[in-house]
């Protein structure tokens, strides 16, 4: 069974700039969600995707988007980067039933961003 | 909305001595509860989770956690810790008829020899 993956695994970029983060799915898995996680903070909820459609998200502006593939792996953009983007960016993934809803999550090592 | 308290940022132990991390949530509807740990520089792992049924839960490498719904709570527990135990300790939260979690702040076990 094959966990999740994400690269890169860390990232440095200036203000402004733009930014794809990229995720596979632990195998099985049909759900993925991306988690912004500041130093020292808990993980916050960005948004989530299932059968390639946003299916809940955060209090994250538009900026922040992303893609579901039909092989569940996914992305996370985010455009005009500023200062305080600089995080660990996490995702996870999860079974979901047909009504779209999973339960327990699995999460991969992370992206650490760097915004100067 | 739910949100998720963990009322320690930080635990420092002894070696072998038990430890209790305490987590409370509020909620107007279901819950289902886990427990992730973050090792320094890597991502969360499930550390355990409270879907249904027995109100405690077990990991495989000694914790335990109990729900326990009149106080809102779910607490974290082993007899006795190891050094490899040093960690950072999420409690998450969702919601009967959604997936996505919520967190608490962390709670860093510091385990001494």
């Amino acid at each position: 069974e094959t966990g999740v993956t994400q690269s890169p695994t860390h990232l440095i970029k200036t203000r402004g700039q733009q930014v794809t983060l990229r995720c596979s799915s632990q195998s099985g898995h049909n759900t993925v969600s991306w988690y912004q996680q500041a130093l020292g903070q808990g993980p916050q909820f960005i948004f989530q995707y299932y059968r390639e459609e946003e299916n809940g998200r955060g209090n994250f502006p538009p900026r922040f988007s992303g893609l579901q593939f039909p092989n569940y792996s996914s992305e996370l953009n985010v455009n005009a980067l500023e200062l305080d983007d600089s995080a660990l960016y996490l995702c996870a993934s999860s079974l979901a039933g047909t009504s779209g809803i999973g339960k327990a999550q699995y999460f991969g090592p992370g992206t650490r961003l760097t915004v100067l | 909305a739910q949100s998720v308290t963990q009322l320690d940022s930080q635990v420092p132990v002894f070696e072998e001595a038990p430890v209790e991390l305490r987590c409370n949530y509020s909620s107007s509807v279901s819950v289902y509860l886990f427990w992730y740990v973050q090792y320094p520089n890597q991502g969360l792992q499930l550390l355990l989770k409270y879907l249904s049924g027995s109100t405690l839960v077990e990991s495989i490498n000694g914790f335990e956690a109990e729900f326990n719904k009149s106080q809102t709570s779910f607490h974290l527990r082993k007899p006795s810790v190891h050094i490899s135990d040093t960690a950072e300790y999420f409690c998450a939260v969702s919601v009967e008829g959604y997936s996505t979690l919520t967190f608490g702040k962390g709670t860093m076990l510091l385990v001494s020899p």
